[in-house]
């Protein structure tokens, strides 16, 4: 089945750049999506398809994808940014068709 | 606006069936705007997705949970429901479900509940 690799971990001064990546084989032909997920919360949309966002979240979040690897990038980093953050595919040839990142965390300094 | 409400079986015994409900508010589940997905998280673990339907009715679930899974809708009561059989501690997690949006984005949560399986 398809897997999406993430960095367990990122630490991030606040007002710096943070970039979680996501590792997966072509991932850069699929749609990846994006999630930020805070202590005792549900996970809430942030990107979608690769780099759009939905209605309410901060243009500081934005995402790329390319060739093997996609990244959602903060930028100018808040402590409300420190949180879990999951990318997400469709595979449409997978068995497992929706297939999540291991998942990182992000730590605001 | 549309929102999401789970709840169900909170405890449930070892090879007994889970079985959840997502009410729909905001917004009709008959909407071909929307199809829906059943998604779970153990205690600090990651997510896992664990079924979905279309507006229409066909399903598609995760094969790792062995054809223990069924989905369906409710269209009376605009809700999702989910029945997972046989359970172990293994499916001991919170459960989240979530509108799908065309680009097979999960675009809306609910707030989740949580199941405990255990004698």
């Amino acid at each position: 089945s398809y897997v999406l690799t993430q960095p367990p971990s990122v630490s991030v001064a606040p007002g710096q750049t943070a970039r979680v990546t996501c590792g997966g084989n072509n991932v850069a032909i699929k749609r990846v999506h994006w999630y930020q997920q805070k202590p005792g919360q549900a996970p809430a949309l942030v990107v979608h398809d690769n780099s759009d966002r939905p209605s309410g979240i901060p243009e500081r979040f934005s995402g790329s994808n390319s060739g093997t690897t996609a990244t959602l990038t903060i930028s100018r980093v808040e402590a409300g940014d420190e949180a879990d953050y999951y990318c997400q595919v469709w595979d449409r040839f997978s068995e497992h068709m929706y297939v999540f990142g291991t998942g990182t965390t992000v730590t605001v300094l | 606006q549309l929102q999401l409400h789970e709840s169900g079986s909170g405890l449930v015994k070892p090879s007994q069936t889970l079985s959840l409900t997502c009410a729909v508010s905001g917004g009709s589940i008959n909407n071909g705007d929307y199809s829906w997905s059943w998604i779970r998280q153990s205690a600090g673990k990651g997510l896992e997705w664990i079924a979905y339907i279309h507006y229409g009715g066909s399903t598609y679930d995760n094969p790792s949970l062995n054809n223990r899974v069924t989905i369906s809708l409710d269209r009376s009561k605009n809700q999702i429901s989910l029945q997972l059989r046989s359970v172990s501690a293994a499916d001991t997690a919170f459960y989240y479900c979530a509108s799908v949006s065309r680009m097979n984005a999960f675009d809306i949560w609910g707030q989740g509940t949580m199941v405990t399986v255990s004698s």
